[in-house]
């Protein structure tokens, strides 16, 4: 087992503040990706990050893969109550057999307006 | 658009009952996962898939089973439901090669009395 822990675990922010989420792991991964989960719905993709060191923008989302590949940071400027949501970092591990994904535990964010 | 579909929003099962929770995609993936969704402790892959008719655990299999008949229907089986399989199911699909990507299904919240 892969683990990745996430932190923090819950996090409550007014609209306009910055924050930043933290995965770590022991572990190095192929890659690493963030997904968003809203209420009712299953996860979905927001990045995929490959290069150690690597750093990638989503607007206002900035997404950093650690140098080692073992860890990786999302941080969001100016947050919105869109942002609200639980994201998900996902450790991915290439295999002869296909890709394996493993889960951190999960940052609830809440933007209050 | 793509797809991924699980049969139940929402099950309500007695304790030693069979229950199945059934995945289609519609995108021609070789890969399919199954994991189960609780507070805190993000997702855990039950098990998963990267072709017709073969199947591997992953991190907690203890208690479940799967069938992949046909490439785009990924079934879990739980023999003998327990109350601590209560939990929210995630199906998923991905694409051979690549970093890939996964593609969830709504989830299933199964609840055992």
């Amino acid at each position: 087992t892969q683990l990745l822990e996430q932190s923090p675990q819950f996090l409550s922010i007014q609209e306009g503040e910055n924050l930043t989420v933290y995965c770590n792991s022991s572990s190095v991964f192929s890659s690493l990706q963030w997904y968003r989960q809203e209420p009712g719905e299953g996860p979905v993709l927001l990045v995929t990050v490959v290069t150690g060191g690597e750093v990638k923008k989503l607007k206002r989302l900035t997404f950093q893969f650690g140098d080692a590949r073992k860890d990786s940071s999302l941080h969001i400027t100016a947050a919105q109550p869109g942002d609200t949501g639980l994201y998900l970092c996902a450790g991915v591990i290439a295999r002869n057999t296909g890709n394996q994904f493993y889960f951190g535990t999960g940052t609830s964010l809440t933007v209050i307006p | 658009d793509v797809k991924v579909t699980q049969s139940s929003r929402y099950l309500v099962k007695r304790t030693g009952e069979k229950v199945f929770l059934e995945c289609v995609q519609d995108m021609d993936h070789e890969n399919m996962f199954w994991y189960r969704q609780d507070p805190g402790l993000g997702l855990r892959l039950i098990y998963f898939s990267y072709d017709v008719k073969m199947k591997e655990k992953g991190d907690i299999p203890e208690g479940y089973s799967v069938s992949r008949e046909k490439k785009e229907r990924f079934s879990l089986i739980l023999e003998s439901a327990s109350t601590n399989q209560t939990s929210m199911y995630l199906c998923a699909s991905s694409p051979g090669g690549g970093p890939g990507e996964l593609f969830f299904g709504e989830g299933s919240r199964l609840t055992v009395l």
